[in-house]
């Protein structure tokens, strides 16, 4: 069974804190997503990695970085949380191009 | 315009019934479709694929109709365990982007 793991899955940070979430698949997928998820928007893409090292920005890009340096590891930065970056966010992983995605049971970030 | 629509519901059926969703693309270049499932606070899971001669899979039947950039997932004998959102996810032509609608709430009542 493919696994994807997300190091926490409720978080409470105050505004400006650096917020780091991580994301590790067990199934050496080539392709990681991270996304977040907000009531009457669905899933919108912030950034994905099709390989180690690598990194292309999403839809909503901006206030976020990320980091691969492991196949199997993919972090989401909030350089300086804003309380409009409270939401559930989800990481997801695919072996390749356009094969399922499977995700990981999310975190839900609040930041007062 | 969203590049993804979908009727957020809720359809509330009873068990039973036969229900239908659809989901309306604005991407002519899309080349893939899907339909995920999300329980009520879980991670989304693919529920499956639409491909462009349709799809069955057991209880559920997928189409594509690419003229009319639309989508829809047929569930016959509705189960009370189908309860959940739907979501209807469409490629960025070849790229590893997937855009994900928002949703079809379904309910089903015993």
């Amino acid at each position: 069974d493919v696994k994807v793991t997300q190091s926490s899955r409720y978080l409470v940070k105050r505004t400006g804190e650096k917020v780091f979430l991580e994301c590790v698949q067990d199934m050496d997928h080539e392709n990681m997503f991270w996304y977040r998820q907000d009531p009457g928007l669905g899933l919108r893409l912030i950034y994905f990695s099709y390989d180690v090292k690598m990194k292309e920005k999403g839809d909503i890009p901006e206030g976020y970085s990320v980091s691969r340096e492991k196949k199997e590891r993919f972090s989401l930065i909030l350089e300086s949380a804003s309380t409009n970056q409270t939401s559930m966010y989800l990481c997801a992983s695919s072996f390749a191009g356009l094969d399922e995605q499977y995700f990981g049971p999310g975190t839900r970030l609040t930041v007062t | 315009r969203k590049e993804v629509e979908q009727d957020p519901g809720p359809f509330n059926v009873p068990e039973g019934a036969t229900v239908a969703f659809n989901c309306t693309y604005s991407n002519s270049a899309s080349q893939s479709f899907f339909w995920y499932r999300q329980d009520c606070r879980k991670e989304p899971k693919l529920l499956m694929s639409v491909y462009s001669s349709g799809n069955e899979d057991g209880r559920f039947t997928a189409q594509l109709n690419r003229a009319s950039q639309y989508i829809s997932l047929l569930i016959r004998d509705s189960k009370l365990s189908d309860s959940a959102t739907y979501l209807c996810v469409v490629s960025v032509d070849s790229s590893y982007k997937l855009i994900f609608g928002s949703g079809t709430r379904l309910l089903v009542r015993p």
